[in-house]
């Protein structure tokens, strides 16, 4: 199965802030990449997918690049509503597998 | 929109059966892969099982192979997760999803339903 790992596992950040989360696959996935964010009690929201394409709907502030094992995700500038735990998942070959999260919290 | 609202959560004894639901609306059922992820408490996402969008290939994380069975019926949209002999470690909130991409098997998750909680104790 395909590990993923994110980092950092939690971060502190302000209004306004250029926030950025890496994602590292033991093996490659090529562009089968997704971001979601999560809000407390809330079920998780897609943001990117494959790598690197906005979800309808998803501010322009966010952004995410990579190919095969590495991945990053930005928040150009980080506003109040964007506090919440953000996951990666590969979706290139089952199972599929998320990241262990990112949470970020206001500093 | 499309829409999904899962059900069958509940409180069970280990070793104990349970049948989730996921009642989809507001797209294509029959088109799209179906997936269910969980979350214990306190804990990060974990995927579970999907099926293929006409039912014909299943697939499984290692830890539920032979104990959970996820089906689907075209006919009624609904997706279902058969859980048999189940485990304390089992608990989590189950979410189902909606795979983004038609005629796929595999595809990231563009949908989300609200959650259904099961609860494994004695």
């Amino acid at each position: 199965a395909i590990q993923m790992t994110q980092s950092p596992s939690s971060l502190y950040a302000s209004v306004g802030d250029r926030v950025t989360i890496s994602c590292r696959a033991s093996q490659g996935v090529r562009d089968d990449l997704g971001w979601y964010q999560q809000k407390p009690g809330k079920a998780p929201k897609l943001l990117i997918y494959a790598a690197s394409i906005l979800q309808g709907g998803v501010p322009s502030r966010f952004s995410g690049s990579g190919s095969g094992t590495y991945f990053t995700l930005t928040i150009s500038s980080l506003q109040p509503e964007d506090f919440a735990t953000y996951y990666c998942l590969q979706d290139y070959s089952y199972p599929f597998s998320f990241g262990q999260g990112t949470k970020v919290e206001i500093k | 929109q499309a829409q999904l609202v899962e059900s069958g959560g509940g409180v069970v004894q280990p070793g104990r059966s349970l049948r989730l639901s996921c009642a989809a609306s507001g797209f294509t059922f029959s088109s799209h892969v179906m997936d269910w992820v969980r979350q214990a408490p306190g804990k990060g996402l974990e995927w579970v099982a999907a099926v293929s969008y006409d039912g014909s290939k299943r697939y499984y994380i290692d830890s539920v192979e032979g104990r959970f069975t996820v089906s689907r019926d075209n006919s009624k949209g609904t997706l279902y997760l058969q859980m048999n002999s189940l485990r304390p470690e089992d608990t989590a909130v189950y979410y189902c999803a909606k795979g983004g991409m038609r005629f796929l098997d595999w595809s990231y998750m563009d949908v989300w339903g609200q959650g259904t909680t099961v609860t494994v104790s004695s």
